[in-house]
């Protein structure tokens, strides 16, 4: 079964910085990979996701992560976070095989907080 | 188009007592799938569902039951309620399961158990 690690639980960062979160995912196999967000009181929206092609995917909201086979990564960036990026961002894999539907398997989520 | 609907938004279940949180969606998604969030564990796979009479389980099935008898509509039953199943549920479609599809949330059903 694959799972998926997000390293960091709590980041705090102030408008204007530079974010990078960072995901790293077990499976050996071919997988399908997304990042969500989780606005307060709100539910969850995709943000960008990979399931072939350039590994390099951009998103909504200026976001974007680079699939990087090698070290089971996909790094979530921004160069530049505002406020309104304030949210919990979710990692999550579906593994690319034959049978069922197989939901995903999601990290265990970062909540990030941009202060003014 | 709603989306994909949930209700209720609040529910506070006694121990062993019942009930169903509902699901709908109206964009003709073939997968329907549960999970549940508590709190600093990201979210969980309970059911899934392929199309109308197709059911699976998921990572966390134990106490939980799912039907799908039409497309649109996928329920999830808690025939015994316990402290362990406080959590919020959420409820997701998607129109494939490969190739990328993204899974479209729900507004999620945040269920208390005492």
């Amino acid at each position: 079964a694959q799972s998926v690690s997000q390293h960091n639980h709590h980041v705090i960062l102030s408008e204007a910085a530079s974010l990078e979160l960072g995901c790293n995912y077990s499976y050996g196999g071919t997988v399908n990979l997304f990042w969500y967000v989780q606005y307060p009181g709100q539910h969850l929206q995709l943000l960008l996701k990979y399931f072939s092609g350039d590994p390099l995917v951009k998103g909504i909201k200026g976001f974007e992560a680079e699939f990087i086979k090698s070290k089971f990564s996909f790094n979530l960036r921004k160069p530049s976070v505002q406020w309104s990026d304030t949210a919990e961002y979710f990692c999550a894999v579906n593994a690319v095989r034959g049978g069922g539907a197989d939901g995903l398997t999601f990290g265990k989520g970062t909540h990030l907080i941009i202060q003014p | 188009n709603a989306g994909v609907t949930q209700t209720p938004k609040f529910r506070i279940l006694k121990i062993g007592q019942s009930m169903t949180l509902q699901c709908a969606q109206d964009m003709n998604h073939n997968y329907m799938y549960w999970y549940r969030q508590d709190p600093g564990m990201g979210l969980k796979l309970i059911y899934y569902s392929v199309g109308a009479g197709i059911t699976d389980k998921g990572e966390v099935p134990n106490g939980y039951n799912v039907s799908r008898s039409t497309t649109e509509d996928f329920p999830l039953r808690l025939e015994l309620a316990a402290p362990s199943q406080t959590s919020v549920y959420f409820c997701a479609s998607s129109y494939s399961k490969q190739g990328g599809a993204e899974q479209y949330f729900g507004p999620g059903t945040r269920l208390t158990v005492t």
